[in-house]
């Protein structure tokens, strides 16, 4: 199948500052990308889906402003968590997929962010 | 929205043994695709089979199978001569042709040697 990059693979970041998680289709072009939340023992949560090149759609109750993404290119998505807070600690996962709703989405090895 | 419901938080299986795996959905689209993934413990998810819902022939992936039950909206995954490495998490989910996918709860699966 094809790769998924996700990086960086853990990060601690102190409360009050940014983090940024980048998302990235090595071998096919991305068109839809898609970031989860995964709580301990819990399933993923979808936050958002981003088509390239357009804004990204929020599910509901995820608060756009403090989870930013972009997906400026077919390759990359980039997920950035603004103003950290312990509660952000979490696993956060990402896929993508080609063209058409019938092609297999490839996950991302997933970030394990934890704010101290 | 639809939603994705995995029944049992947890399912034991003897190595060797058949086991399956529950999973009923909820939708009002005619054109979507369901899918089983297997989350380990290094939390990298991997895709086990996936069917499409035009399809009428249940799909298959050597050990894995799946009973796709369209009037029902139940797709439930079939695991044959059980492996101690197919211990994991297995998620079942739910792609409509608008691109989200959407997961149940998850299914924790254990297997006794």
């Amino acid at each position: 199948g094809a790769v998924v990059s996700q990086h960086p693979s853990w990060v601690i970041c102190k409360s009050g500052t940014s983090v940024k998680i980048e998302c990235r289709s090595l071998d096919f072009q991305a068109t839809t990308m898609f970031w989860y939340r995964q709580f301990p023992k819990q399933s993923l949560m979808l936050m958002a889906t981003s088509n390239e090149g357009s804004k990204a759609t929020y599910e509901q109750g995820v608060e756009k402003d403090k989870f930013l993404i972009n997906h400026a290119s077919l390759t990359l998505s980039t997920l950035t968590v603004t103003s950290a807070h312990p509660e952000d600690s979490s696993f956060y996962i990402c896929s993508a997929s080609g063209r058409g709703g019938n092609t297999e989405a490839f996950f991302g090895q997933g970030t394990r962010l934890t704010v101290v | 929205a639809q939603t994705v419901t995995q029944s049992q938080p947890e399912m034991s299986v003897q190595e060797a043994e058949t086991v399956t795996l529950s999973c009923t959905y909820d939708t009002s689209e005619s054109d979507y695709y369901l899918f089983w993934y297997k989350q380990p413990p290094s939390r990298q998810m991997i895709l086990v089979i996936r069917q499409e819902a035009y399809k009428q022939q249940n799909a298959t992936e050597n050990r894995f199978s799946v009973n796709f039950q369209k009037a029902a909206k139940s797709f439930s995954l079939k695991i044959s001569d059980s492996q101690l490495g197919d211990a994991a998490m297995y998620f079942c989910a739910y792609r409509s042709a608008g691109f989200e996918m959407r997961f149940g709860a998850g299914t924790r699966l254990t297997v006794k040697p």
